[in-house]
């Protein structure tokens, strides 16, 4: 079945320090990638995503770039601010048939000022 | 316009009793699903409808838990009898559509979410 690998957490990072946060997936076929995620005491927001190979999905200084060899969606920041503490989520989704989420566990990112 | 609205945001109950959680989706979105977010379990996919489509109910834990929408547009997620392992919170999300690929019709917006604890 699909299924959806990140890394532990959480990650602790310095203010202005380069963010990675690893995640790999198992699917049939070609499905979309999707990166979540939820700020302390808020609902999931989609933070970016990517629907065909060698697509990156970038917003807020956030990018991912999907890479069907490696079966990999890794998320990068050049320059976390405090404001990125949260949880991420990778995430994918078939893009045949029925359609719901399969989500990774959760990161949490915790940046230091 | 408005979001996925949920309700109620917090919901406290005796271990036995039943408990309803109502999702508003986005207007005008056809497809509506409902997650569950645990300690342990992570994001788990409980079901899905689709326009007047039957439901998808594969991710349903038991049949203590039942979903329907009416309408098209609210619905509402039931647990009888509940458990303390029912504790988590609900999240509802909908979309525009669900064939196709690309396209931001495909992208589910989440509620808030409804934090349920059974004591």
């Amino acid at each position: 079945g699909n299924s959806v690998t990140q890394m532990e957490g959480p990650v602790t990072l310095s203010e202005e320090a380069f963010l990675t946060i690893n995640c790999t997936y198992t699917a049939t076929g070609y499905p979309s990638l999707f990166w979540y995620v939820q700020y302390p005491g808020e609902g999931l927001q989609l933070l970016l995503k990517a629907t065909k190979a060698d697509d990156k999905g970038s917003n807020k200084g956030f990018e991912a770039t999907y890479r069907k060899e490696t079966t990999s969606f890794h998320l990068e920041k050049g320059s976390v601010q405090v404001s990125d503490s949260a949880v991420y989520f990778c995430a994918l989704r078939q893009n045949t048939g029925f359609q719901k989420l399969v989500f990774g566990t959760g990161t949490r990112l915790l940046v230091s000022p | 316009g408005a979001g996925v609205s949920q309700s109620p945001s917090n919901k406290v109950t005796e271990k036995g009793k039943d408990v309803e959680l109502r999702c508003d989706p986005i207007s005008g979105h056809t497809a509506l699903y409902w997650y569950r977010q645990s300690l342990g379990q992570g994001l788990e996919f409980l079901i899905y409808f689709q326009g007047n489509s039957a439901p998808d109910k594969s991710g349903l834990p038991s049949d203590r838990f039942s979903a329907e929408r009416t309408g098209g547009s609210v619905s509402t997620l039931t647990i009888q009898r509940t458990q303390q392992e029912d504790s988590a919170v609900y999240l509802c999300a909908s979309s525009l559509r669900t064939s196709g690929a690309g396209g931001s019709g495909e992208t589910q917006y989440f509620g808030p979410g409804t934090r349920l604890l059974v004591l």
